[in-house]
């Protein structure tokens, strides 16, 4: 496969459950983001990883858990999540520096929270 | 504070006629500047991109141009085309992550 994959395409999970979101790129990009796109609004970035090591955590709460084993895997794990935590989550990666292709992304996990 | 901004959060255009999307920024730092499109549920996809030592860059139908005196650059599509309706999303990169903006959603009438 090419590109980055990301599984599952729908989630739902009550607010008691603990999932993951799994993405993979084959790439050989260095660096892998987490965005969260909720309904009518902009793009947020959660969390970036550069060489596995993460660089950035855009204030996002405890309940979501990123996890980077390798530069071509990219987890989230999620626990206790709220209602307004249901959106589309995106996983991008790209070189270290994006230009002229930019981010690759993901197709997206759409999640529900019961 | 947004870096990039698209004041447009919508634009309708007539089949066959030209789509203008308009992006703005503030940072003199970014280098270069990507649009995206992005269909609902879906990830965006890359469509063109310029670096800021151009002012124009063409692929197919998409054309970027970048003013940089005025800190502004354009997406244009001509001919537009109904399969071009979706979100439209430029982005700005200089030394770190991309900054994007909030999109402009593209309606291409038949």
């Amino acid at each position: 496969e090419t590109g980055v994959t990301q599984t599952p395409r729908h989630l739902v999970m009550g607010m008691t459950n603990k999932k993951s979101l799994k993405c993979e790129q084959h790439l050989g990009h260095n660096a892998m983001y987490w965005y969260k796109q909720s309904a009518k609004k902009p793009l947020e970035l959660m969390f970036v990883y550069n060489f596995k090591e993460q660089t950035e955590n855009n204030s996002v709460p405890s309940r979501f858990s990123p996890e980077c084993p390798n530069s071509s895997h990219l987890f989230l794990h999620l626990h206790t999540l709220q209602p307004e935590d249901s959106a589309l989550y995106l996983c991008a990666s790209s070189q270290a520096r994006a230009y002229p292709h930019g981010y690759t992304f993901g197709s997206g996990t759409r999640l529900t929270v019961v | 504070d947004q870096q990039v901004k698209q004041n447009s959060p919508s634009l309708s255009v007539q089949e066959g006629r030209i789509s203008i999307l308009n992006c703005d920024y503030t940072n003199s730092m970014f280098d270069y500047f990507l649009w995206y499109k992005k269909y609902p549920a879906e990830g965006p996809t890359f469509l063109i991109s310029i670096s800021s030592i151009k002012d124009k860059n063409e692929d197919g139908r998409f054309t970027v141009f970048l003013n940089k005196s005025a800190k502004h650059l354009s997406l244009h599509i001509v001919p537009s085309q109904p399969g071009d309706s979706a979100v439209y999303f430029c982005a700005a990169g200089g030394s770190e992550k991309l900054v994007f903006g909030k999109g402009t959603k593209l309606t291409v009438n038949p």
